[in-house]
């Protein structure tokens, strides 16, 4: 069974700082991707990552993955109040076609940042 | 290109009851995955259908079910309500691969149901 695991659960920044989350998972997967969720609201998509190697970025956020590792993080540049949120990573698995349209998702990481 | 709607956004129910959930997809995708978001569980995946066949199904009784229309619009039913079904029900949209191949998933805003 895939298990897809966040750490920090809970992280509390000050504006200004770097941190990173990482994203542990358990079986190879063809997909990794992060979302976003602010309090009450849906899940919006951040970055999908392909291949061993990948990175992505997008304003202070930057995700990678190392597949042989088994490892996603998303790293936040200078972090401001506004990318307070709950992250997600999320694994894709296809195993022989079964697992189509299926996300395992991480426990989430929740991020507030502070003045 | 409007996103996935969901309604209703939110529900309330007794034990005992049943409650029937919508989503229309983003025009062009034909993937609709649900999944469960609790506290406690965290987000679950349900079932997810594709040209109104269910391709995959996540680990919930069969209380929990759903169907696809034509118009790839999806509904999930959920029978004779537990106190532990109260969550947000989430659906997402996707083109729907073929070969294996799975693209971003786009998710809806949720139905908030409570059960009392």
């Amino acid at each position: 069974e895939l298990k897809v695991e966040q750490n920090p659960l809970f992280l509390s920044m000050q504006e200004g700082k770097n941190y990173t989350i990482y994203c542990n998972y358990s079986t190879t997967s063809d997909r990794l991707y992060w979302y976003r969720q602010d309090p009450g609201k849906s899940l919006e998509s951040l970055f999908v990552l392909l291949s061993n190697g990948a990175v992505k970025q997008e304003g202070r956020l930057m995700a990678s993955l190392d597949t042989k590792a088994r490892l996603s993080t998303l790293h936040i540049t200078a972090a401001v109040h506004d990318l307070s949120a709950t992250y997600f990573c999320a694994v894709g698995f296809n195993a022989g076609g079964t697992s189509y349209g299926k996300l395992t998702f991480g426990q989430g990481t929740i991020l507030t940042v502070h003045p | 290109k409007a996103g996935v709607t969901q309604t209703p956004r939110y529900l309330i129910k007794t034990r005992g009851q049943q409650v029937t959930l919508s989503c229309s997809p983003i025009s062009g995708h034909r993937s609709v995955s649900w999944y469960q978001q609790t506290p406690g569980q965290g987000l679950q995946f349900l079932f997810e259908y594709f040209s109104e066949t269910q391709r995959n199904k996540g680990n919930f009784p069969g209380r929990f079910s759903g169907r696809q229309f034509s118009n790839s619009r999806s509904e999930m039913n959920v029978s004779t309500l537990e106190l532990g079904d109260s969550a947000l029900y989430l659906c997402a949209s996707s083109l729907g691969g073929v070969g294996g191949y799975q693209e971003t998933q786009y998710f809806g805003p949720g139905t908030r149901l409570l059960v009392l």
